[in-house]
């Protein structure tokens, strides 16, 4: 089966670049996306097609891909960034592929 | 603004078939520019995909799923829906219902995000 992997947790201070990393067998050749979710919150799109932002999300979020790894980036990390993020492909035999999460800290 | 809303019982018990219904409002479940998914997530665990379904009947599911699960659409009332049968405590989960945008990237590869999600509801299976 096809696995995305992320860190269990990142933690970052308010103000600085937090960076979490999705890696998975040739993902670098997929286009990998994101989700933030706040607790008792749905799932929402941060970045599509690897790098791409839907309407309404800052700019402060952005997306890349490179070899194996997808990275989501947040640059000037503020307090209501807080969450869990998941990132997530298609795969051939799997289909839709969701990596295991991981939660973001500002402190 | 387009709008989903599950809708289904909250205690199931082992054994039995879940049964949800998404209600789509703010557009057309009937379009053919993308599909419609089932995506549930166990407590305190991490999003799992179901299956997606078009708006002529036609799905496709996750493989650990496929044996149990089946989806269908209502045109005419603008819904879809999920059927998930011989029930245990690890189907125990909040199911979101959201719309599934599917395609080709720019190198070929294919590709899907969800883009529209329900806020969830909550199914414990339990005697």
């Amino acid at each position: 089966s096809f696995d995305l992997t992320q860190p269990p947790s990142v933690s970052v201070s308010p103000g600085q670049t937090a960076t979490i990393t999705c890696s998975g067998d040739t993902l670098g050749h997929k286009s990998a996306c994101w989700y933030q979710q706040k607790p008792g919150q749905s799932p929402v799109l941060v970045i599509f097609e690897g790098v791409k932002r839907p309407s309404g999300i800052p700019e402060r979020f952005s997306g890349s891909n490179s070899g194996n790894t997808a990275t989501l980036t947040i640059n000037e990390t503020q307090p209501m960034d807080e969450g869990d993020y998941y990132c997530q492909a298609w795969d051939s035999r799997s289909a839709v592929v969701f990596g295991g999460g991981t939660k973001l800290t500002v402190l | 603004q387009l709008h989903l809303q599950e809708s289904g019982p909250e205690l199931v018990k082992p054994s039995e078939t879940l049964s949800l219904t998404c209600s789509v409002s703010g557009g057309s479940i009937s379009s053919s520019s993308y599909f419609w998914a089932w995506i549930r997530q166990p407590p305190g665990k991490g999003l799992e995909w179901i299956g997606t379904v078009f708006y002529t009947g036609n799905s496709f599911y996750n493989p650990s799923l496929k044996s149990r699960v089946t989806l269908f659409v209502d045109t005419s009332k603008n819904q879809f829906s999920l059927n998930l049968n011989s029930l245990t405590a690890a189907d125990t989960a909040v199911y979101y219902c959201a719309r599934h945008w599917d395609y080709y990237d720019g190198r070929g590869q294919r590709a899907a995000y969800f883009d529209y999600w329900g806020q969830g509801s909550l199914v414990t299976v339990s005697s």
